[in-house]
């Protein structure tokens, strides 16, 4: 595996259910970041993760969870989520450091919410 | 408030023309932008990058071109092929505080 991967791509889930979304990067960087992308909006940033310690909480409603075991994995659980919750939800991951900005994508999960 | 804003959602562009995507910011504490590109079903990839002490940087068919008094940034893509059809998003971020703050993105497309 190479780059920034998400798990699953595709999830459907009802508003009592509980579901988490999982990202791994293989790029050995250091942060790790959830975005929200919905409809005609640019993505938004949810939350930062720096050496698996948070950084950033943009808020970002308690339904959303994020966890950051190392610096290779973060996961986002969701539960009692609302249709307007519905989006596609990245994860990228960068390497800190002075002036050095480029975050790297995986392809996303695209979640809808019934 | 928008701090990064795409004023146009679509561009549309002959085979081998010139492609100019443009973008505006207001936070004046931005000092590097960059260019995403974005195929439906992938996440963004990222492109090219300036930081605010240069106003030009070119990488290949791409050049990207900082305009700080006006605080507007353009990507222009020549000469534009059709793989190049996706959609673009500029980003802003500010003194590495990793915050970057995204564009509503124009969707790109090269016709034949």
């Amino acid at each position: 595996e190479t780059g920034v991967t998400q798990t699953p791509r595709h999830l459907v889930m009802g508003m009592t259910n509980k579901k988490s979304l999982k990202c791994e990067q293989h790029l050995g960087h250091n942060a790790m970041y959830w975005y929200k992308q919905s409809a005609k909006k640019p993505l938004e940033l949810m939350f930062v993760y720096n050496f698996k310690e948070q950084t950033e909480n943009n808020s970002v409603p308690s339904r959303f969870s994020p966890e950051c075991p190392n610096s290779s994995h973060l996961f986002l659980h969701l539960h009692t989520l609302q249709p307007e919750d519905s989006a596609l939800y990245l994860c990228a991951s960068s390497q800190v450091a002075s002036g050095v900005y480029e975050q790297y994508f995986g392809p996303g999960t695209r979640l809808t919410v019934t | 408030d928008q701090q990064v804003k795409q004023n146009s959602p679509s561009l549309s562009v002959q085979e081998g023309r010139i492609s100019i995507l443009n973008c505006d910011y207001t936070n004046s504490m931005f000092d590097y932008f960059l260019w995403y590109k974005k195929y439906p079903a992938e996440g963004p990839t990222f492109l090219i990058s300036i930081s605010s002490i240069k106003d030009k940087n070119e990488d290949g068919r791409f050049t990207v071109f900082l305009n700080k008094s006006a605080k507007h940034l353009s990507l222009h893509i020549v000469p534009s092929q059709p793989g190049d059809s996706a959609v673009y998003f500029c980003a802003a971020g500010d003194q590495g505080a990793q915050k970057l703050v995204f564009g509503q993105g124009t969707r790109l497309t090269i016709n034949p």
